[in-house]
């Protein structure tokens, strides 16, 4: 099994201002994927993170708004930059060991 | 990428056993059946996972027949504490498609 956490669980921000949501694994992955899911909807797929190399990211989602970093096999960051409204959400990472694990998500409230 | 359905909720009382049914038509040779379960305010957490006829744990049963066309989970003498929202994924390795999923209201 995997134990992962997110920082921070929840933040409320400014329109236009950026967060970075911080996700850690108690175990070395290769691969590690970031979520979201918006108030009462499902999880889609933003962007998948692979240690060393650029992360790969799904129809609608792109670099500029949603940069993701991956330093190491236990760590990656998701930032959602120039925030609006939409942006609210639940962010949460996740990593494939043998199933697929999830972070608790990082509740993002923009004002 | 294979499509999910399933009911949008659905009602049930503590002891009973409830059972969630996916459709899933066009899953590939290689893909498996997995669900998930979601309280409010937390990630998904991993259930069962199948590939074809019955596999059980400790805590749900999922069948799938044949075809593979679809697949239901089964849940025995449902608690309160099972209220929660059911996904059904195809999974077709590491990408997971999140369908609308299930939600499940138990009453006392």
């Amino acid at each position: 099994s995997a134990v992962i956490s997110q920082k921070p669980s929840r933040d409320i921000c400014q329109r236009g201002t950026s967060l970075t949501i911080q996700c850690q694994v108690d175990s070395q992955v290769t691969m590690m994927f970031w979520y979201r899911q918006q108030p009462g909807q499902s999880l889609t797929l933003i962007a998948t993170a692979n240690q060393g190399s650029e992360a790969t990211y799904e129809s609608g989602f792109v670099i500029d708004k949603f940069p993701i970093s991956r330093p190491n096999l236990t760590f990656s960051t998701l930032t959602v930059s120039n925030l609006s409204p939409e942006d609210s959400s639940i962010y949460l990472c996740s990593v494939v060991l043998a199933t697929q694990y999830f972070g608790p998500g990082t509740r993002l409230t923009v004002l | 990428l294979a499509k999910t359905t399933q009911p949008i909720s659905m009602d049930s009382y503590e002891g009973q056993e409830v059972n969630i049914t996916c459709s899933h038509n066009n899953i590939a040779t290689n893909d498996y059946i997995t669900w998930y379960q979601q309280f409010p305010s937390q990630g998904p957490r991993f259930i069962i996972q199948g590939y074809k006829t019955k596999v059980t744990n400790e805590v749900a049963s999922l069948f799938i027949p044949a075809d593979r066309k679809s697949s239901t989970l089964s849940l025995p003498r449902v608690s309160l504490s099972d209220t929660a929202v059911y996904y059904c994924l195809v999974d077709s390795g590491d990408k997971l498609t999140f369908g609308t999923g299930t939600r499940l209201a138990v009453r006392p």
